[in-house]
């Protein structure tokens, strides 16, 4: 399958945590990568593979996977991690085609 | 540090085609694959393909093929997309990321690490 589902919005109050969650049966074979896009921003990288952060991007964000669906965590949401969040992986069917969430408006209150 | 240059804003009739360039720098432009993603107004990413600067495959979302077509040119570390036949729904902004792949945790993972500043394709008579 080349779908990934996301839930479209997702709230938390300021400094809780907040899980955002990505459903698809490519993520059985490969890890999710994650994005975080601010209005009028490019996509910004937040996580990939396993649990991995590139260079800048706070500890609070993690990720995790299980079966089908990967998550992405924020322990302790800023005011500034109110964005759109979108999952990325490829398809797992063999034609190696990259598949996008249709992506989660997270609101920190 | 890795920057991913655009060109700029392209207004298009219904029919036209469209080329949009991303010019690489700060890295070995070979070394990694460029992955093209388009946003229309008010909704979400959309993959549209992948080419590899190393050998010039490519790999084209389903909906798109044959009407797309990505290049690149290793003299001057470029990428481009070509878009043929717009319509209205093609109005997007279209982004370049540099596309590569994690297998380190047990699974892989495909990601894209560095983004161009986008390029606003509008498609209107």
């Amino acid at each position: 399958s080349s779908e990934l589902t996301q839930d479209p919005a997702v709230s938390v109050a300021l400094g809780q945590t907040v899980r955002i969650t990505c459903q698809g049966d490519s993520l059985r074979s490969y890890y999710a990568s994650w994005y975080q896009q601010k209005p009028g921003q490019a996509p910004v990288l937040v996580i990939y593979g396993k649990n991995n952060r590139p260079s800048g991007i706070p500890d609070r964000f993690s990720g995790s996977s299980s079966g089908n669906t990967a998550s992405l965590t924020i322990t302790g949401a800023q005011a500034e991690d109110e964005a759109d969040y979108y999952c990325n992986s490829r398809d797992s069917s063999g034609n190696h085609r990259g598949v996008f969430g249709g992506g989660t408006k997270l609101t920190v209150l | 540090q890795v920057q991913l240059v655009q060109s700029g804003a392209e207004v298009k009739k219904p029919g036209a085609s469209v080329k949009v360039s991303c010019k690489a720098s700060g890295y070995t432009f070979t070394s990694y694959g460029i992955s093209w993603v388009r946003q229309a107004p008010g909704q979400g990413l959309e993959w549209m393909g992948w080419i590899s600067a190393y050998n010039g495959n490519t790999n084209y979302a389903q909906k798109l093929q044959g009407r797309v077509t990505m290049t690149t040119d290793t003299s001057t570390s470029t990428a481009y997309m070509e878009l043929r036949s717009l319509r209205s729904d093609d109005t997007a902004v279209y982004y370049c990321a540099r596309a590569l792949m994690d297998c380190s945790g047990g699974s892989c993972s495909w990601y894209f690490d560095y983004w161009g500043q986008g390029t606003l394709v509008t498609v209107s008579s």
